[in-house]
């Protein structure tokens, strides 16, 4: 069965350290998709990444960087010099292109806690 | 703006009240995803419309009931309002395909005292 599994329920640091969000994920699928998504205090919800099943490639963008390996299945986030705004919670997600209902399969999120 | 509408932003209402919550998708996005998202807790799928009927249903109680109309807006309609349903009630649209992912409103935050 499907399934996301954040295993870092809450990380803190001091601001300008690198911190790395794990994210594992389990389908049967051959096409699938993974997402992350970021929850300020503020409680919305903001879409950072998607990325297909068929392209490795990582990802960089500004102090962001994601690298999905499909050997391993995950799709790890790195915030590099992490700053006070990153606090957040991030919520890694997995659809699966063979449901019919497009689902997002949740994680159960990690709480990042940047100090000053 | 993220293109998904949600209203209201906040409600308290008493126990054993009523309430509809509103939500507009994104312009061209025929799915609809309602969530629940307790304190500190994760998102709870609760139900899915698409192109107003009816796809998926989650944890849904019984005393929620949701609707996409012909506009394609949807309403989640809670009743018998109990202390545990306050939470932040989340809609998300999307195009119906599964390398999109969703689009998230902002959120109703709901008090119930």
């Amino acid at each position: 069965a499907q399934k996301v599994t954040q295993a870092q329920t809450e990380i803190s640091v001091v601001e300008k350290e690198d911190v790395t969000l794990d994210c594992v994920y389990e389908t049967r699928d051959t096409t699938y998709y993974l997402f992350w998504y970021k929850q300020p205090p503020s409680g919305e919800l903001v879409f950072l990444i998607r990325r297909n099943s068929f392209d490795e490639q990582n990802e960089i963008s500004g102090r962001y960087s994601w690298n999905f390996q499909k050997s391993t299945s995950s799709f790890n986030f790195t915030i590099t010099a992490s700053q006070v705004v990153d606090s957040a919670v991030y919520f890694c997600a997995l659809s699966e292109a063979e449901d019919s209902n497009y689902q997002l399969i949740w994680g159960a999120g990690t709480k990042l806690i940047i100090k000053p | 703006d993220s293109g998904v509408t949600q209203t209201p932003k906040h409600l308290i209402t008493a126990t054993g009240q009523r309430v509809t919550l509103r939500c507009s998708p994104r312009s061209g996005d025929l799915s609809v995803y309602w969530y629940q998202q307790s304190l500190d807790q994760g998102l709870q799928f609760l139900i899915q419309y698409y192109n107003g009927e009816e796809r998926a249903k989650g944890n849904i109680l019984e005393r929620f009931s949701a609707q996409q109309f012909p506009d394609l807006h949807s309403e989640l309609n809670l009743s018998s309002l109990e202390l545990g349903d306050s939470a932040l009630y989340f809609c998300a649209s999307g195009t119906g395909a599964p390398n999109y992912g969703y689009t998230f409103g902002s959120g109703t935050r709901l008090t119930v005292v």
